[in-house]
């Protein structure tokens, strides 16, 4: 089974970027579709987009504007980045693996809180 | 896109069976069997219990059942354990290609 860890600031600036990666272990990033989801505060999951290893990528419409989804499969991981954030993008952020493409998750990372705060 | 609509809460005694369902469109849950059921405990990542709408992976017990009628899918969870307390959430392949998931369900074992 393999394992994903995301990384990145615990803190971003409102109207900056926030810049997340997820590595892969255990496993190789190619063919297979990388999706990023997150979880504000008390409420539900929420997906943000994926990447397959091709580089093709698909966003939820409500952020497409300022989603951009990248992979480097040298180093196994890919990336998330979120521009003009407001305290409404502060969530605990996961990466998951789409197990054939279809948007089922088989694997996740542990997640990571990201707080859009002054 | 919309996301799919969950009852907020559900709850049962030890032993009993409940049933949790999703609704969404012909665009999504009503179009594609590729619906999925996420268990999540506090603080946990959320964990694949049903794909398919109704396959489950090998460490999933098989107190837990999914299936699907029209635009609605439904999570059964049988013989209720207190370990089942957990929020639970659905979600669908759309005809976008996106993913959209359910408003969540929390379940609750009296």
């Amino acid at each position: 089974q393999v394992q994903l860890q995301e990384s990145g600031p615990g803190l971003v600036r409102p109207s900056e970027t926030l810049s997340l990666t997820c590595t892969l272990s255990g496993g190789s990033i190619s063919s297979y579709y990388w999706s990023w989801i997150r979880q504000p505060p008390g409420k539900g999951l929420e997906w943000i987009g994926y990447i397959y290893y091709s580089r093709n990528t698909n966003y939820n419409p409500s952020l497409k504007s300022r989603v951009t989804i990248s992979v480097d499969t040298s180093k196994n991981h890919f990336s998330l980045k979120l521009s003009s954030v407001t305290a409404a993008d502060t969530a605990v952020y996961y990466c998951a693996r789409d197990r054939d493409g279809w948007g089922q998750f088989d694997d996740w990372g542990q997640g990571t809180q990201v707080t859009v705060s002054s | 896109q919309s996301a799919l609509t969950q009852p907020a809460s559900v709850s049962g005694s030890p032993g009993q069976s409940i049933t949790i369902s999703c609704t969404g469109t012909s665009s999504d849950v009503g179009a594609y069997n590729f619906v999925s059921w996420y268990q999540q405990h506090p603080g946990k990542a959320p964990k694949l219990m049903i794909y398919d709408v109704s396959n489950r992976p090998s460490e999933v017990s098989n107190r837990f059942s999914g299936s699907k009628s029209g635009n609605t899918a439904s999570l059964t969870i049988s013989g209720l354990q207190a370990e089942d307390e957990a929020d639970y959430y659905c979600t669908s392949y759309t005809s976008s290609s996106t993913r959209v998931f359910g408003t969540g369900t929390k379940v609750t074992v009296l």
